[in-house]
């Protein structure tokens, strides 16, 4: 697609029950990054995708968390047993390689709003 | 961990006025990026600068990457309402083969007519 495409938009759950958020990157881009952000807050750094690298999960906030990407397509990240604390915005992003060598221009998609009841 | 700091965490101005946002970290960071995002989509890339000391002009935005690539600098020059928005600060960290980017704690600004 044209850009990164997040699915579902909006989520509403009950506390305890798993949910799983979809993202589909820019074809082509080996990076791949899950944002949590609270609202009206910066984004917190959940995990990072990079080719064929071992994912850096250092920001996931618990073992509720995990994250799972097919080669360098869809990634999934799932939340077991959602507490409150877990309403927010679930952003992803996708990049190439920048002109560092590194770091692309990040892109992001609209982002799916989790709301635990 | 690195940390970066933006200020103001919130600015509301009116339309002419000019301001500055600051991001700052204690950390070397090989690059930094500016983003802004608006309500119900996700943030879009405004600038990247590399160099220690770099000034970017992007149109009424001036950007600067400080000398020992520590912290950055966003003026904007006679706001206007389309700047409202969240500001975010992005640096880029390198160890080995891998990179990452961390993001600033935002800064929000409101432009009123």
């Amino acid at each position: 697609g044209a850009g990164v495409s997040q699915s579902p938009s909006n989520k509403v759950t009950e506390k305890g029950k798993d949910v799983e958020l979809r993202c589909d990157p820019i074809s082509g881009h080996t990076a791949l990054y899950w944002y949590r952000q609270r609202l009206g807050q910066g984004l917190e750094f959940l995990i990072y995708f990079q080719g064929n690298s071992a994912p850096d999960k250092s920001g996931l906030p618990s073992d509720r968390f995990s994250a799972e990407r097919t080669g360098e397509s869809v990634s999934t990240l799932t939340i077991q047993r959602t507490q409150q604390e877990d309403s927010a915005v679930y952003l992803c992003a996708s990049s190439s390689i920048g002109t560092s060598g590194f770091v692309g221009e990040q892109f992001f998609g609209p982002g799916t709003r989790l709301t635990v009841l | 961990t690195q940390l970066l700091e933006q200020s103001p965490q919130f600015l509301s101005i009116q339309e002419g006025e000019n301001l500055t946002v600051y991001c700052n970290s204690s950390s070397v960071f090989s690059s930094l990026q500016w983003y802004r995002q608006e309500p119900g989509e996700g943030p879009v890339l405004l600038v990247t600068v590399v160099t220690g000391g770099e000034v970017k002009k992007l149109k009424r935005l001036t950007f600067q990457f400080g000398d020992a690539r520590k912290d950055s600098s966003l003026h904007i020059t006679a706001a206007q309402p389309g700047d409202t928005g969240l500001y975010l600060c992005a640096g880029e960290a390198v160890t080995g083969t891998a990179s990452k980017l961390t993001f600033g704690t935002g800064t929000r600004l409101q432009v009123t007519l």
